[in-house]
């Protein structure tokens, strides 16, 4: 088992556009989270997916938005980029009924520019 | 609102002294509280939670509710113990939203 994968590793986008982050959870798990981490902050919680449906959310605007898939993998879309939109994007899945053990992917660099 | 705070954003041990890595919260609620280390080139994963009161790798943290602390502490550093450590809270209940501090990046000196 990989663990949690995310797809891709780096991406480059400009002030405007639309971007589609991917994550595989762990096998096992059903919940999926996206946290938003910047450069010298902790993770900031974006939301969370489970049974494909949004359970839980941060305070991040409706630019951002996810999606579950029927086998757990989830997407976080976020559109009219902002550089301040520009971290690190991370993925955690939890298995069922622990949520608290969240295994987290490796990221997603996005920069905007 | 839920607030974490890791006054320390940088601290250095020699190997075999004692290391306190502090964390305090603000929550009107009962929290659920917990430990992430993050070592160099690997992903951020779970080191303690309050609530299984285990000791992992040596370290323990105590749920100060009066002081609103959560301070992770280990007798005896050692050089693997070298990681960024976040402090992180989750609201009982909600069991799904983690509110995570900035961070401390431990140093253990050989």
């Amino acid at each position: 088992d990989a663990g949690v994968t995310q797809s891709p590793t780096h991406l480059i986008k400009t002030r405007g556009q639309q971007v589609t982050l991917r994550c595989s959870p762990k096998s096992g798990h059903d919940t999926v989270s996206w946290y938003q981490q910047a450069l010298g902050q902790g993770p900031q919680f974006i939301f969370q997916y489970y049974e494909e449906e949004e359970r839980q959310r941060g305070n991040f605007p409706d630019r951002f938005s996810g999606h579950q898939f029927p086998n757990y993998s989830s997407e976080l879309n976020v559109n009219a980029l902002l550089l301040g939109d520009s971290a690190l994007y991370l993925c955690a899945s939890s298995p069922p009924g622990q949520y608290y053990e969240q295994y987290f992917g490796p990221g997603t660099r996005l920069t905007v520019t | 609102a839920q607030r974490v705070t890791q006054p320390e954003k940088l601290l250095s041990v020699f190997k075999g002294a004692p290391v306190e890595l502090k964390c305090n919260y603000s929550y009107s609620g009962s929290p659920e509280l917990f430990w992430y280390v993050q070592y160099s080139r690997q992903r951020l994963q779970l080191l303690l939670r309050h609530i299984s009161r285990e000791s992992i790798k040596g370290f323990t943290a105590d749920l100060n509710k009066g002081e609103t602390s959560f301070h992770l502490k280990k007798p005896f550093a050692q050089e693997e113990d070298s990681a960024m450590y976040y402090c992180a809270l989750s609201p009982r209940g909600t069991g799904n939203q983690f509110y995570f501090g900035t961070g401390t990046s431990l140093t253990v000196i050989p």
